[in-house]
Parts: structure tokens; sequence; C-alpha cells
């Protein structure tokens, strides 16, 4: 299976700055099969990005998604009180469906 | 509106069966896939497996042996049966709707808490 490996595992930001989030896979992804999901406490994940940098329905533009092969990243261009969570990704190129372990943006 | 809504015993003892339940609403019941995932503190997010309206099925064959995922499309719900817990399958489970056969969850119930404890 693929495994996905997320960094940094936290990352202490102050509201307006840019977040960069990475997820390295362990072999390649086949067609950027690539997911990105955002979890706050006591909350379900939400999906965020599909096909590596398709915005899902309703998700604001400052998040984008890059990247093929496998490296992959996450960008929250400039950070809002409500986008401070869990960002975990999700490969779905191959099965069994797996998931990195996340990144945790807080406030600084 | 799509909302998933699940059921099920939250506390179990070892070697139960864990048996949980989603009803999904507010849109197409057969045009896509229904999975379980679960999540624990040590292992993080994990797929259980997937099923098509028609009963077809996949599932990760780290949990293959014990999992069974069943649809009733008359009732627009699918469940999961876990047999032979152990206290490693103590997670929350969350019921998705998947967009394809081995794709994205884009819609996600509320999750269950499964305490395995004797």
């Amino acid at each position: 299976e693929i495994v996905l490996t997320q960094s940094p595992g936290s990352l202490s930001l102050s509201p307006g700055e840019r977040a960069t989030l990475s997820c390295r896979a362990s072999q390649s992804v086949s067609l950027t099969s690539l997911a990105w999901y955002q979890q706050k406490p006591g909350q379900a994940p939400r999906l965020l990005i599909y096909g590596a940098s398709y915005r899902a329905t309703g998700i604001p533009d400052r998040f984008s998604g890059s990247g093929s092969g496998t490296d992959f990243s996450l960008t929250i261009s400039r950070l809002e009180p409500d986008d401070f969570a869990v960002y975990y990704c999700q490969q779905y190129g191959s099965s069994p469906l797996t998931f990195g372990g996340g990144t945790k943006v807080e406030i600084k | 509106q799509v909302q998933l809504q699940q059921w099920g015993a939250g506390l179990l003892k070892p070697s139960e069966t864990l048996s949980l339940t989603c009803a999904a609403s507010g849109g197409s019941f057969t045009n896509y896939y229904w999975s379980w995932i679960r999540q624990t503190p040590g292992k993080g997010l994990e797929w259980i497996g997937e099923i098509k309206h028609s009963g077809l099925t996949n599932y990760n064959p780290s949990l293959k042996s014990r999992v069974t995922i069943s649809v009733d499309t008359s009732k627009t719900q699918f469940s999961l049966k876990l047999t032979s817990v152990t206290a490693a399958d103590t997670a929350v489970y969350y019921c998705t709707r998947q967009y394809s056969s081995g794709y994205y969850s884009d819609y996600w119930g509320q999750g269950t808490l499964v305490t395995v404890s004797s």
C-alpha cells in the first residue's frame, strides 16, 4: 500500500500568513489521485481538494493544491481564524486508500 | 443537501461484533459508492471498505477477514460489521459517500466512538 508522509507535523502561524503543507507518497500516485481534508476538533474531516488541485464545492480560493507523482502540497494563501485545524492528505490512486498522518496548523 | 446519519453500539467487549448503520439522504443513492473509515489516535485515518448499491464491495486487506459491509437500497442505508473486536479496534468510525469506487469522500457522517474494553 502507498504510505503518505505529511510534513511538518505542526505549523505555528499567525492569521494572514501563508501556510504550505507537504504530502509525500512512498510511490507514485496515479492520475494525481490525491485529496486534502480539513478536520476540526470533534468534527468529521471535510473535503477541501481532490485530483491534487481541484477545490471541492464551497471551498474558498485561498486553498490551493498542487503536485504530481510523489510530491504534493496544500497552500493556504492567507490564514483566517477558521483555518486553524488539522489537515490530512489521502491517495485514492490505488487500493487500499490511505491517509497521511496529518499536519496541525496552530495559531502563533 | 446530502446528509449521513450513523448509529450503533458505542461500547463493546473483546471478541464481540461491532455493528454500525448509516442512513443517507438528500441525494442519489445509486450513483455513488458508500464507505466506512475509522480514526484512532495511534494509526490515524484508516479506510475500511466500500459498497455500491448493487452490493459490490471492496475491503482493506488489513481488515478483510473480519469486515462485512452491506446495503439496504430500499432504506438508503448501509452497514458495517466487524467481528472479533479487540482494544485495537477502539476508534471513531465514520460513514462516508465516495464519488466513485476507490475515490475521495465528499460527505461524512458525524462519527461514532466505539470503545472496546473488558
